[in-house]
């Protein structure tokens, strides 16, 4: 299956500061690429997604780029708040049939006031 | 919004002892898939499913058995727990190339 490097697995950012999560994945084919944040107590949500045709999303304060050519991948968290406090995991599914799908590690991010 | 619902929510039980893990999900989506959770391990897939009858092998397989029984239902099964079996397991659901619904997850003890 696709192996996914996540990093950093720890992040501390003062509010309002922006916040950096970087992915690399292994298989070139793969195109669709989400983030998934867990909030204490809670199951993962994902937050936003990127496919292959994009080199970068913006939902409201967050941002994916991809790089291809790398095979890197990454979230950026703009004006952090409290709420953005939790763990996000990132996965690289790969564009072949069994769909075997592993995550990243995981960040654990946390905004300080 | 998709649903996914996993039984029991606690569970609690001995070493060796038979735990059966269930999920249920309502989207008709084609695949289901199992992970545990562990502080400094992430999201780890044990088995996985693209459809009733099939079993596919995750990463960390050993000590679990899986079986999709239809469309909608996976199960996790634990025939002789061991307390490193001890975590909290998720279940998910998607459809090819799209996003993972979770459920809220079984936190299982094994003393």
């Amino acid at each position: 299956g696709e192996q996914v490097e996540q990093l950093p697995s720890i992040l501390r950012v003062q509010e309002g500061s922006s916040a950096s999560i970087n992915c690399s994945y292994e298989d070139s084919a793969s195109n669709y690429f989400p983030w998934y944040k867990q909030e204490p107590g809670e199951n993962p949500k994902l937050i936003i997604d990127i496919r292959s045709n994009m080199e970068r999303k913006q939902i409201q304060e967050l941002i994916v780029l991809l790089d291809k050519k790398a095979k890197r991948f990454s979230l950026h968290i703009t004006d952090t708040q409290p709420g953005d406090s939790a763990m996000y995991f990132c996965a690289a599914p790969p564009n072949y049939g069994n769909e075997k799908i592993t995550f990243g590690a995981g960040t654990k991010l946390t905004i300080k006031p | 919004e998709a649903a996914v619902t996993q039984s029991p929510r606690n569970k609690v039980t001995v070493t060796g002892g038979n735990v059966t893990l269930s999920c249920r999900q309502t989207n008709s989506h084609n695949y289901m898939y199992w992970y545990r959770q562990d502080t400094g391990h992430g999201l780890r897939l044990i088995h996985y499913s693209y459809g009733a009858g099939n079993l596919q092998i995750g990463d960390v397989p050993d000590g679990y058995k899986a079986t999709r029984t239809t469309q909608e239902d996976f199960f996790l099964l634990l025939e002789l727990a061991s307390p490193s079996q001890t975590s909290l397991y998720f279940c998910a659901s998607s459809d090819r190339n799209e996003r993972l619904f979770f459920g809220h997850g079984t936190k299982l003890s094994v003393l």
